[in-house]
């Protein structure tokens, strides 16, 4: 089955830039998702098809992907950033949604 | 406004069975696919099922097919999961999402419902 990778955990202190990767192999071909949650709360899509944001998301998140890697990237960082971070695919393949492990950002 | 409340949540037995239901309402639901994603606690995201507009088509991950129904009731706007053979690693929130259409993505969640499987 597809797998997506991502880092654990990502700390940045306020008003620097956070990058969450999102690994998988041929992720180039895919388009990726990701979401936001807050403890308690349900995820929140933050960004679709690599790197268009729903209305009323900030234009400090945005997406992108390179090589077998797909990107978030968190500009000017405010503590209302923290939480957790999943990326997303389909896979064509089994025709199932496959998740990323997660990331926590932590703002310092 | 879109809104998706879960229900149905709660303790039941190993083996044992529970019916969750999401009521949909502010958009056209029988316009759009659903989704049933879940979070065992502490844990990450896991996709659970999905069913098209007209309930045509549905999938399940491997973790719980054979076990688990999805359905819905385009008429009184909600979708449901009927969840059978449990076992304790299902015991999650269960969150109940629409489908973006044209981008496999989610974009309306619901709160989500609680089930915990234990004896």
């Amino acid at each position: 089955s597809y797998v997506l990778t991502q880092p654990p955990s990502v700390s940045v202190a306020p008003g620097q830039t956070a990058t969450i990767t999102c690994g998988g192999n041929n992720i180039g071909s895919k388009s990726v998702h990701w979401y936001q949650q807050n403890p308690g709360q349900a995820p929140v899509l933050v960004v679709y098809d690599d790197g268009d944001r729903p209305s009323g998301i900030p234009e400090r998140l945005s997406g992108s992907k390179s090589g077998n890697t797909a990107t978030l990237t968190i500009s000017r960082v405010e503590a209302g950033d923290e939480g957790d971070y999943y990326c997303q695919v389909w896979d064509s393949g089994t025709d199932h949604v496959v998740f990323g492990g997660g990331t926590k950002l932590t703002v310092l | 406004q879109v809104q998706l409340v879960e229900s149905g949540g709660g303790l039941v037995k190993p083996g044992g069975s529970l019916r969750l239901s999401c009521a949909a309402s502010g958009f056209t639901f029988s316009d759009y696919y659903m989704t049933w994603i879940r979070q065992a606690p502490g844990k990450g995201l896991e996709w659970v099922s999905y069913i098209s507009s007209s309930s045509s088509y549905t999938n399940y991950a491997d973790s719980v097919k054979g076990r688990f129904t999805i359905s819905r009731d385009n008429a009184k706007k909600s979708l449901y999961l009927q969840m059978s053979s449990l076992r304790a690693e299902d015991t999650a929130v269960y969150y109940c999402a629409r489908w973006l259409t044209g981008y496999y993505s989610f974009d309306y969640w619901g709160q989500g419902t609680l089930v915990t499987v234990s004896s």
